[in-house]
């Protein structure tokens, strides 16, 4: 089956950069979604089509895409930023899929 | 202000059914294709199906995982989709979660209800 390789955990200090990778064969011909999950919550789309923020989405969050890898920056870190993220694509048969997901924590 | 509400959580024993339901606000639900995922305790998101909008019949498709067990319905007229759970297992405790699917944003997940959790256990 497809998979999506996020590392698990990713930490750094208020005010520095965060970037989360996702790997997976076939993004450089699919679409890659993220999302943030606080404990206890429903996720929240952060950003879509690789690089293409949603409405109400701060600008400190940004997506870019080469080859194989698609990262997640987060600049200037908050720290209601400590959350997981997922980044999510769909494989061959067009079935949704996520990464493991990746851990935040600002330190 | 659009929103999604799960409901219909619980505890139930190995063999036994639930049907959870979504509940669409502030947006015209019979538009948008509704997925439903979960995530078990401590764990990542994994999809379990979805069904489209009424304009493309409501048709469903499910994952491997889930598939002959589970089915999604929808109700136009009270903006409310369901998921049936039948012969559940141990294996399928999580929250489920239900989503507005976004075309404009590529098929995203735009809209994320709170959770309802299922617990399966004897």
């Amino acid at each position: 089956s497809y998979e999506l390789t996020q590392p698990p955990s990713v930490s750094v200090s208020p005010g520095q950069t965060a970037r989360i990778s996702c790997s997976g064969d076939s993004l450089p011909k699919r679409y890659v979604f993220w999302y943030q999950q606080k404990p206890g919550q429903g996720p929240i789309l952060v950003i879509y089509k690789d690089t293409e923020r949603p409405s109400g989405i701060t600008e400190r969050f940004s997506g870019s895409s080469s080859g194989t890898t698609v990262t997640l920056t987060i600049t200037g870190v908050q720290a209601e930023d400590e959350a997981d993220y997922y980044c999510q694509s769909t494989d061959d048969n067009d079935d949704w899929v996520f990464g493991g997901g990746t851990k935040l924590t600002v330190l | 202000e659009v929103q999604l509400v799960e409901s219909g959580g619980g505890l139930v024993q190995p063999g036994g059914s639930l049907r959870l339901s979504c509940s669409g606000s502030g947006f015209v639900f019979a538009d948008y294709a509704v997925g439903w995922f979960r995530q078990a305790p401590g764990k990542g998101l994994e999809w379990v199906g979805f069904i489209r909008s009424e304009a493309y019949g409501g048709t469903t498709d499910y994952a491997a995982s889930v598939k002959g067990r589970f089915t999604i319905s929808r109700d136009g007229s009270k903006s409310i989709a369901h998921l049936q759970m039948n012969s559940l297992k141990t294996e399928d405790t999580a929250a489920y979660y239900c989503t507005r699917v976004y075309t404009e944003y590529g098929g995203a997940f735009d809209i994320w209800g709170q959770g309802t959790m299922v617990t399966v256990s004897p």
